[in-house]
């Protein structure tokens, strides 16, 4: 119940196209969604985040789509570029993301041909 | 504004050995986590300090310990290593309030257990 599962384990994408991760979680109590981008020898770092009243959240070239009833959510990134190339994380935590105990997916490595 | 910063950034030590490894937060923030990244099980929740209390706890055995100062600073210490103990430790900072999710991460201390 914990559990996080995310999907594919690495991409491959052409420059310009659209990256699509996905992610599933199976507690009900969740209510904070957030994605994190990892480049190597760095820390993760906020992409975006949603919370469960909101089907869609956009800022920029990156697109949350959040499904309660399916209990999943994915991480659109529109018009990818190579700069995009990195590890992308989904995770899920309670309290609206007050605390710091995050449950990530395994991750995503995404590799943007130029 | 300095970001999270963690030390030593590489170790190397033998098995049996302890290892401490610091945090400073960002400025004004309050509450620390810790989070054990390897190729295997990907980000997983160590523990959580808020305000010097551990608020939460991952699924990890007593060897893994932490603590938190005054100042916000953050330890960690790893008893009786394993090899499995091989990770990149990744510290992360936030307010530790409600409707402030984002965890700001460190560069993390890569620890080679031999």
């Amino acid at each position: 119940q914990q559990q996080v599962k995310q999907s594919p384990q690495s991409l491959i994408v052409q420059k310009g196209g659209i990256s699509i991760i996905n992610c599933a979680y199976e507690n009900t109590a969740f209510d904070y969604f957030p994605w994190y981008q990892q480049f190597p020898g760095k820390g993760p770092a906020l992409l975006i985040a949603i919370r469960p009243d909101v089907s869609e959240k956009k800022e920029g070239r990156f697109t949350i789509s959040f499904n309660k009833s399916a209990k999943q959510f994915s991480l659109h990134i529109m018009d990818s570029q190579p700069g995009d190339s990195a590890t992308y994380f989904c995770a899920a935590s309670y309290d609206g993301g007050s605390q710091g105990n995050l449950i990530f997916g395994k991750g995503t490595k995404l590799s943007v041909k130029p | 504004k300095a970001g999270v910063t963690q030390t030593p950034r590489y170790l190397i030590k033998t098995r049996g050995q302890q290892v401490t490894l610091s945090c400073s937060p960002i400025s004004g923030h309050r509450s620390v986590s810790w989070y054990q990244q390897t190729p295997g099980q990907g980000l997983q929740f160590l523990f959580e300090y808020f305000s010097e209390t551990q608020r939460n706890k991952g699924n990890f055995p007593g060897r893994f310990s932490g603590r938190q100062f005054s100042n916000s600073r953050s330890e960690m210490n790893v008893s009786t290593l394993e090899l499995g103990d091989s990770a990149l430790y990744l510290c992360a900072s936030s307010l530790g309030r409600s409707g402030t999710g984002e965890l700001f991460f460190g560069e993390g201390s890569r620890l080679t257990v031999l």
